[in-house]
């Protein structure tokens, strides 16, 4: 089964901070790459899939990059409703999911 | 309004069974695969189980492999989850979610059901 670490596993920052979150796969996956947000109580939101693609809906403050192995989230003007967990998610084979990465308020 | 309803989540002793449902509307729920996706209180995102759109293609994660059924009916437009031989450890927030055309990512979620295992 393939394996996704996401690191940091939370992190603290500011409103208006650059935030990037990086997802590792235990083997590559080409750019079969989800990311999710998800607030306390509230199902997961559906933010990139593709490894770069906003979904519809989503601000363009958020961006996914990478492919292979090594793929990054970066939330280029962190706003206060972008305080949240956020997942990655493989589906090259079958699906798994990251540990989560806790972005709180400094 | 799109969206994905769960029911029948609850307490339940080791070893029971329990039948999750989820009511979808607002969209062609006969065009979309969909997945069961749970939470275990404060852990992250376990994939559970999928069904294509017609019912026809069924997978499982291991750790539930042979205990929980996935099933469809959709002139009802929903979509069950049936859980046998239950254990503490599948104490979770079960989600339904659909996926994206066959694609095996996840652009509607439910608020989810909580089933708690527990003597």
């Amino acid at each position: 089964a393939i394996r996704i670490t996401q690191s940091p596993s939370s992190l603290s920052a500011s409103t208006g901070d650059r935030v990037t979150i990086t997802c590792r796969a235990s083997q590559g996956i080409s750019s079969y790459l989800a990311w999710y947000q998800q607030k306390p109580g509230k199902a997961p939101k559906l933010l990139i899939y593709a490894a770069s693609t906003l979904q519809s809906g989503v601000p363009s403050r958020f961006s996914g990059s990478g492919s292979g192995t090594d793929f990054t989230l970066t939330i280029s003007c962190l706003q206060s409703e972008d305080f949240a967990t956020y997942y990655c998610q493989q589906y090259y084979s079958f699906t798994t999911f990251g540990p989560g990465t806790k972005v709180d308020i400094k | 309004q799109v969206q994905l309803v769960e029911s029948g989540g609850g307490l339940v002793k080791p070893g029971g069974s329990l039948r999750l449902s989820c009511a979808a509307s607002g969209f062609t729920f006969s065009d979309y695969y969909m997945s069961w996706i749970r939470q275990a209180p404060g852990k992250g995102l376990e994939w559970v189980s999928y069904i294509s759109s017609s019912g026809s293609t069924i997978y499982y994660a291991d750790s539930v492999k042979g205990r929980f059924t996935i099933s469809r009916d959709n002139a009802k437009n929903s979509l069950y989850l049936q859980m046998n031989s239950l254990r503490a450890e599948d104490t979770a927030v079960y989600y339904c979610a659909r996926d994206n055309l066959g694609n095996w990512y996840f652009d509607l979620w439910g608020r989810g059901t909580l089933v708690t295992v527990s003597s």
